[in-house]
């Protein structure tokens, strides 16, 4: 248990389907962020939240909306995905965006 | 840009054996992190090293931060079943963006 939560685990998709991912931490930390992590590729950052304030867009297709109402909660929106979007979607944490990351356990999302 | 390389990129050990892997990059780190990600799970932290030349424990795991800043290892020794999973080198470059730079990951399976 790292403190980071995120649901669902496992989400199965349509391309025309509307999903959002939840993530919630309980350390205390203001940074949240979210990851792609694809086979055989290094750990793409997304998008990157301090104070609740987007500071980061890794330059992610509008179909992926992140939202953060408080420093504790994130979300990641997804609308018509393609199949190259299924991946393992990590949240992490951290106490300032200098500071090491905690993950969540991830959702595994697969795109039909 | 930026990138960690990461080496060997997977390994098949017998318990027991001794493991090491290591980091290397042409570029100056501040921070070194090593992280293990098992199956179906989050990476989660193992270690994190703040400067040159550091050499921490944790438990049967050591890992250095390199004198030149440039580079990274982890050691496992007397290696077990439950010490399979993809080990990830993670770093945040000297006057750069405050983003964590991340390997592709090393892949230890462990024969019992």
């Amino acid at each position: 248990e790292t403190g980071v939560t995120q649901t669902p685990r496992h989400l199965v998709m349509g391309m025309t389907n509307k999903k959002s991912l939840k993530c919630e931490q309980h350390l205390g930390h203001n940074a949240m962020y979210w990851y792609k992590q694809s086979a055989k590729k290094p750990l793409e950052l997304m998008f990157v939240y301090n104070f609740k304030e987007q500071t980061e867009n890794n330059s992610v297709p509008s179909r992926f909306s992140p939202e953060c109402p408080n420093s504790s909660h994130l979300f990641l929106h997804l609308h018509t995905l393609q199949p190259e979007d299924s991946a393992l979607y990590l949240c992490a944490s951290s106490q300032d965006t200098r500071e090491k990351l905690f993950f969540g356990s991830g959702t595994q999302l697969s795109v039909l | 840009g930026q990138q960690l390389n990461q080496s060997p990129q997977s390994m098949f050990i017998q318990e027991g054996e001794d493991v090491s892997m290591n980091c290397t990059s042409s570029s100056i780190f501040n921070t070194w992190l090593w992280y293990k990600q098992e199956p179906g799970e989050g990476p989660v932290l193992l270690i994190a090293l703040y400067k040159a030349g550091e050499l921490t424990s944790n438990g049967r795991l050591t890992a250095q931060f390199g004198i030149t800043r440039k580079d990274s290892f982890l050691n496992i020794s007397a290696s077990i079943p439950s010490d399979v999973g993809i080990y990830f080198c993670a770093g945040q470059l000297q006057g750069g963006s405050e983003k964590l730079v991340f390997g592709k990951g090393m892949k230890l399976t462990v024969n019992p």
